[in-house]
C-alpha cells in the first residue's frame, strides 16, 4: 500500500495527558499537513511541512500542540496535556508541492479524551 | 467564521438520476477549488477540482461548475450509482495568501438508492 498511513487508528487517553501520533506520507510527496476534523464539520487546517520545515501554522494550534517532520519524511504530531476539546479525527495529507492542492489523505486517528 | 459553506447536510437520489451538490464561499481569493469524497473510516479521497480561471471542468461522470461571480460551485454527477454514496466536502485554496492550506466546508451525505 503506497498511499499515506496514519498510526494509531485510535487512541483513548485520560485528561492531562499526552498522545503522540504518526503519519507517513506517499514517499514522493515533499509536502505533509495535519488536519482536524469534529463530528458535522469538515477538516480544519493546523500545520504543514515542506520537506523538514514547518512553513504555516494555524491558530488553531495552540502551545499545547507541535508537529515534527525531522528528516522530511514521516512526521508525528503532539499534544500535550490533553483536554476533552481535543477530542476529534486527526488528518495527516501530502502533496508533491507542484501540485499542491491535490492533497491525499490518511485515514486518520480518532482520539477521545476522557 | 465560515468562508466555505455547504448548506445542505443530505441529498438522496435514485441510481441513474443526476445528484447535484451545492457548495458557497465568501473569500475572493480563493483561487482553487476541490472536491472531495469521504466513505465512513476513511480519509477524505480528491475527487475533482477546478481553477478560478475556468468555470468547467470534467472527469467522467463528474463535472464542477463555477460561478466566480456569485461566489458558488457546484458538483454534479451523472448517473449517480450507489457506490457514490458518501460524504461530499467541497474545499477551497487562496494561493497567493494561505499558501497550501485548503478551507473545507461542512459536507454533504450523498445517499444514492438502487
Amino acid at each position: 500500500d503506497t498511499g499515506v498511513s496514519q498510526n494509531p487508528r485510535h487512541k483513548i487517553t485520560k485528561r492531562g495527558q499526552n498522545v503522540t501520533f504518526r503519519c507517513d506520507p506517499i514517499s514522493e510527496h515533499n509536502r505533509l499537513y495535519w488536519y482536524r476534523q469534529t463530528l458535522g464539520q469538515g477538516p480544519e487546517f493546523l500545520t504543514y511541512f515542506q520537506n523538514e520545515a514547518q512553513l504555516e501554522k494555524s491558530r488553531l494550534l495552540s502551545d499545547r500542540f507541535s508537529a515534527e517532520r525531522p528528516k522530511g519524511s514521516f512526521s508525528t504530531l503532539e499534544i500535550q496535556r490533553t483536554e476533552q476539546g481535543d477530542s476529534a479525527m486527526y488528518l495527516c495529507a501530502s502533496s508533491l508541492s507542484r501540485r499542491s492542492h491535490e492533497q491525499y489523505f490518511g485515514p486518520g486517528t480518532r482520539l477521545t479524551v476522557t | 467564521d465560515q468562508q466555505v459553506k455547504q448548506n445542505s447536510p443530505s441529498l438522496s437520489v435514485q441510481e441513474g438520476r443526476i445528484s447535484i451538490l451545492n457548495c458557497d464561499y465568501t473569500n475572493s481569493m480563493f483561487d482553487y477549488f476541490l472536491w472531495y469524497k469521504k466513505y465512513p473510516a476513511e480519509g477524505p479521497t480528491f475527487l475533482i477540482s477546478i481553477s478560478s480561471i475556468k468555470d468547467k471542468n470534467e472527469d467522467g461522470r463528474f463535472t464542477v461548475f463555477l460561478n466566480k461571480s456569485a461566489k458558488h460551485l457546484s458538483l454534479h454527477i451523472v448517473p449517480s450509482q450507489p457506490g457514490d454514496s458518501a460524504v461530499y466536502f467541497c474545499a477551497a485554496s487562496a494561493r497567493e495568501t494561505s499558501g497550501s492550506r485548503l478551507t473545507f466546508g461542512e459536507g454533504t451525505q450523498l445517499t444514492v438508492n438502487p
